[in-house]
């Protein structure tokens, strides 16, 4: 099946810094999500993404689709404490096509922050 | 308001034993959806429902796997037998207004089988 490939698994920040994640597939999405997962609970949605080249923000979050459709990026600007989680991507190709609809995840990428 | 609520947020148990999952969706929510996370497959989906009715259950995996919405407020998912492989946290999210609108996660239930 489709696969999204995000490394490395784990990073070590200092806070204050900036951070980028991407987030790479051999199949062309058509939608592009970020979640943020805290130890214990469920993925949270931070920034949805339809449409190649769309860059948009949430806050500190920064958020863009790859204009290939292959790729998608997250940069996390002036990181808090509060930044340590999990973060996945995940990706949904043609909507008209049920085969590719539904979401697939990246394994993620755990943050985390030293004060 | 209240969240996606799922039952028990741990479970061990024994290989073999029947293990039931409960999941109560954010009310008037009309799509619920059941995942598996593991360290090595990551997030995956095993089936969804709309409107009580299941409509994908390509991603169960195997026939010891199954999933049941009786009512709008409540769905299982029950694995029996039980196997030391089915470890993982397993995810209910619930959703309104089309398969293609915001996911809300549960806290998920983290299960543990010898």
């Amino acid at each position: 099946g489709q696969q999204l490939n995000q490394s490395p698994q784990s990073m070590f920040i200092q806070e204050g810094e900036d951070v980028s994640m991407n987030c790479t597939s051999s199949s062309i999405f058509n939608t592009w999500l970020w979640y943020k997962q805290e130890p214990g609970e469920g993925p949270v949605l931070l920034i949805a993404l339809y449409k190649a080249g769309e860059l948009t923000s949430n806050g500190r979050l920064t958020a863009q689709f790859g204009i290939t459709r292959k790729d998608s990026f997250l940069n996390i600007s002036a990181s808090i404490p509060s930044d340590v989680g999990i973060y996945f991507c995940a990706g949904r190709g043609d909507v008209y096509t049920g085969a590719n609809s539904k979401l697939t995840f990246g394994k993620g990428i755990t943050l985390s922050v030293r004060p | 308001d209240a969240g996606v609520i799922q039952s028990p947020r741990h479970e061990v148990t024994e290989m073999g034993q029947e293990v039931t999952l409960r999941c109560k969706p954010i009310s008037g929510h009309d799509y619920l959806f059941w995942y598996r996370q593991t360290m090595m497959r990551g997030l995956e989906l095993l089936i969804y429902f709309n409107n009580n009715v299941p409509i994908d259950d390509s991603g169960m995996p195997e026939d010891r796997f199954s999933a049941k919405m009786p009512n709008a407020s409540f769905s299982t998912l029950k694995i029996q037998p039980s196997e030391p492989r089915d470890s993982a946290v397993y995810f209910c999210a619930s959703s309104s207004g089309g398969f293609y609108n915001e996911q809300f996660f549960g806290p998920g239930t983290r299960l543990t089988v010898l």
